[in-house]
C-alpha cells in the first residue's frame, strides 16, 4: 500500500474555500485515490474517490495532477459542521482499508 | 438511505468476561469488515469477511476474536476475556463490492 503524507491539523474560518493536500509519491498504476471523513465519535465516512485529474460531487472536489503523486481535497464554502478529520488513502480496491492519522480540520466561525 | 446499525452504542465489561458486539450491514452488501479505535488513536482494520468467511485479519485480531454471521442480516464480534487494553470504539462497516465502505456509529466498549 503506498504510503500517505498529509497535514495534521488546519484551521479555516467559515465561508473559505478549504484545500488539503496529500502526498503519495509511492503511487501504483492500479492505484485509487480515496478521502474519507470522521466526526468526532462516528465512524469514518467515504467522501470522494479519483484516479486521475479531476473529480466533483456534492460535497466535494478531488484535484489529481498527471504524475499522480499527490492529491487535493477541496472542500467549497465550509461551515462549522465540517470539522472532522479527513483522511487520504491510495489503494488498488483492496477490501481492507489502513487509516493514517489524518488531517485534523478545525472551521472557525 | 440505507445505514449500518451496530448495537450497543456503549458496553462496560469487566476485564475477562466475553463481549459481543453486533452490527446490522447494509442488506445488499457481500462485505463486511470489523474496525477499532483506540481513543486518540488511529481506526485499526480487525477483520474482513466474505461469503461467510475471513478473508483477511491482522495481527490484532488474535484468538481472542472471532466473528460470525449467525443468520442472514447480523454480523458480530466476539471478544473472548477481555482485557484492559481492549477498551476502544468498534466499528463494523460493510461495502457492496471491495471499494467504498459504510461504517457504523461504533460501539464505545469500556473494559473495567
Amino acid at each position: 500500500l503506498a504510503k500517505t503524507t498529509q497535514p495534521i491539523s488546519m484551521d479555516s474560518y467559515e465561508g473559505q474555500e478549504v484545500n488539503i493536500t496529500c502526498s503519495h509519491n509511492n503511487i501504483a498504476t492500479n492505484d485509487y485515490i480515496t478521502w474519507y471523513q470522521q466526526f468526532p465519535s462516528q465512524g469514518p465516512r467515504f467522501i470522494i474517490q479519483g484516479y486521475k485529474t479531476k473529480v466533483t460531487n456534492e460535497v466535494a472536489s478531488l484535484f489529481i495532477p498527471a504524475d499522480r503523486k499527490s492529491s487535493t481535497l477541496s472542500l467549497p464554502r465550509v461551515s462549522l459542521s465540517d470539522t472532522a478529520v479527513y483522511y487520504c488513502l491510495v489503494g488498488d480496491g483492496d477490501d481492507k482499508i489502513i487509516f493514517g492519522k489524518g488531517t485534523r480540520l478545525h472551521i472557525l466561525p | 438511505e440505507p445505514e449500518v446499525t451496530q448495537t450497543p452504542s456503549h458496553q462496560v465489561t469487566q476485564m475477562g468476561q466475553e463481549v459481543i458486539l453486533r452490527c446490522v450491514p447494509i442488506s445488499n452488501h457481500l462485505y463486511f469488515y470489523w474496525y477499532r479505535q483506540i481513543l486518540g488513536q488511529k481506526v485499526e482494520f480487525l477483520v474482513s469477511f466474505y461469503n461467510n468467511e475471513i478473508s483477511e485479519k491482522s495481527e490484532i485480531f488474535d484468538d481472542q476474536f472471532s466473528v460470525e454471521r449467525p443468520d442472514g442480516s447480523n454480523f458480530t464480534l466476539k471478544i473472548r476475556s477481555t482485557k484492559l487494553e481492549d477498551s476502544a470504539m468498534y466499528f463494523c462497516a460493510s461495502s457492496e463490492s471491495d471499494n467504498e465502505q459504510f461504517f457504523g456509529p461504533g460501539t464505545r466498549l469500556t473494559v473495567l
